[in-house]
């Protein structure tokens, strides 16, 4: 059960797009369409911004997208916004009823 | 709408043990799933493990195998975390979230998370 690969920061300016990536094995994310993204501000609770892959919340912007590929899941930001500015976590389902996370990424909006 | 309200932080020794509650409303109890989370700080979130009552299931993170127990009271509608031999690096804050697809991972309503402190 080891984490999920993201990249530890990605950062884009407000307009653009950004993308960041998390790999796991086809064992959780190759396997299953149960992958999630979760956005975290400072302090602040989790919230649950994309899941079973591409699939958004009420409420979440269209803005916000997540796709699939193999082993690697991806959550797009587009129109980037300074609210954006937070860590992003993915997670997938391993089997079993296990979960597990990626190790986060800060997004920075310059 | 669902509310998922947990217990207040605690400051526990090393060695001992804690439970951290997590009290449901909204919706049908039975048929949640309730995952737990833990954030050590400055870190990322961590999946504990997670109850599934209709299904009568309870599963566990390998790494903390033999040192959690999850319950979960259909009668009150409140699940209880317990985690054992406490050491410093269980410093964190500890959440309850309702998966929206029993076991998936996909948590839409959240606890607002306890803060476990283990010093001596």
């Amino acid at each position: 059960q080891s984490a999920l690969t993201q990249p530890r920061s990605v950062s884009g300016s407000p307009g653009q797009s950004v993308t960041i990536s998390c790999t796991g094995t086809s064992s959780d994310v190759g396997n299953y369409n149960y992958v999630s993204w979760y956005q975290q501000h400072p302090g602040k609770v989790p919230k649950l911004i994309i899941y079973d892959v591409s699939k958004r919340p009420s409420g979440v912007p269209d803005r916000f997208s997540g796709s699939k590929s193999g082993n690697t899941a991806s959550l797009t930001i587009s129109g980037l916004q300074a609210e954006d500015e937070a860590d992003y976590y993915c997670c997938s389902y391993a089997g079993t009823y296990i979960v597990i996370f990626g190790g986060g990424t800060n997004l920075a909006v310059l | 709408q669902v509310q998922l309200v947990q217990s207040g932080a605690e400051v526990k020794k090393p060695g001992s043990s804690v439970k951290v509650s997590c009290k449901a409303s909204g919706g049908t109890f039975s048929s949640y799933a309730i995952t737990w989370v833990r954030q050590a700080p400055g870190q990322g979130l961590e999946w504990m493990g997670g109850i599934i009552p209709i299904f009568g299931t309870v599963n566990y993170a390998q790494k903390f195998q033999g040192r959690v127990t999850i319950i979960a009271d259909e009668s009150t509608g409140t699940a209880f975390l317990e985690l054992s031999n406490l050491i410093s690096e269980d410093t964190a804050v500890y959440y309850c979230a309702r998966d929206k697809v029993p076991g998936s991972g996909s948590c839409d309503y959240w606890g607002q998370g306890v803060l476990v402190t283990v010093s001596s």
